[in-house]
């Protein structure tokens, strides 16, 4: 699985777009994106993925570079309840052996 | 929502002393696991589980481990004989992976806390 890497820490004021980077210049071909938050010590939780084309659903949208070698996460309205870390991970999909590999991720803190 | 559960929240145990953790994944899933994260540290995967059997664990998941699924609905790790070391928050997880563009959105339940003293 490619190695990301993302900035350590991220301060966005509420209401305005959130823009987490990543970087996987590493990535396979075959090899998805996604995005996953953790809230204080909660369990991780799905954000969005994506393979080669920009992703959008309810809670974020997701732009992939064409060489694939970055990405972005947006959140477009942030509030307080997304403050958390978000973790930028590789996925070659095996069905069923997909061990995340997570990293040390981007703590974002939403300022009111 | 369907949810993946765990039980219990927190624990506390004496060294030495055997401990179950508790899952209920979401029904019509597939495959479980369990990460664990030591407080400050990463989320570290220790095990993956499909029918009927271990798919793949990683260093962390020694001996003293062991997972189970005794009925149709609970998936449970054990902790044969606990050490200070193994205090972290457990998180058990589900997916479906019946579509290859879905297999790494994993379901994670709410964690349980395992204190050893």
């Amino acid at each position: 699985d490619a190695k990301t890497t993302q900035p350590p820490s991220m301060d966005c004021a509420e209401g305005r777009a959130a823009n987490l980077p990543c970087n996987h210049s590493t990535i396979s071909g075959n090899e998805y994106v996604y995005w996953y938050r953790q809230i204080h010590s909660q369990g991780p939780q799905y954000i969005i993925h994506g393979l080669k084309n920009n992703e959008t659903n309810e809670m974020a949208s997701l732009i992939i570079t064409e060489d694939r070698k970055s990405s972005t996460l947006i959140l477009p309205h942030a509030t307080l309840r997304d403050t958390a870390v978000y973790y930028c991970i590789g996925v070659i999909s095996n069905f069923g052996n997909e061990k995340l590999t997570f990293g040390t991720g981007t703590r974002l803190t939403i300022i009111p | 929502e369907p949810e993946v559960t765990q039980t219990p929240s927190h624990q506390v145990t004496q060294m030495g002393q055997e401990v179950i953790l508790r899952c209920v994944p979401i029904s019509n899933h597939l495959y479980f696991y369990w990460y664990r994260q030591i407080l400050g540290q990463k989320v570290e995967f220790l095990v993956s589980f499909y029918n009927n059997e271990i798919s793949e664990k990683s260093e962390i998941f020694d001996d003293q481990f062991s997972v189970e699924r005794p009925d149709g609905s609970n998936f449970t790790l054990k902790i044969r004989s606990t050490k200070l070391e193994d205090s972290a928050m457990y998180f058990c997880a589900s997916s479906r992976t019946d579509r290859v563009d879905r297999t790494g959105e994993l379901f994670f339940g709410e964690g349980s806390r395992l204190t050893v003293l």
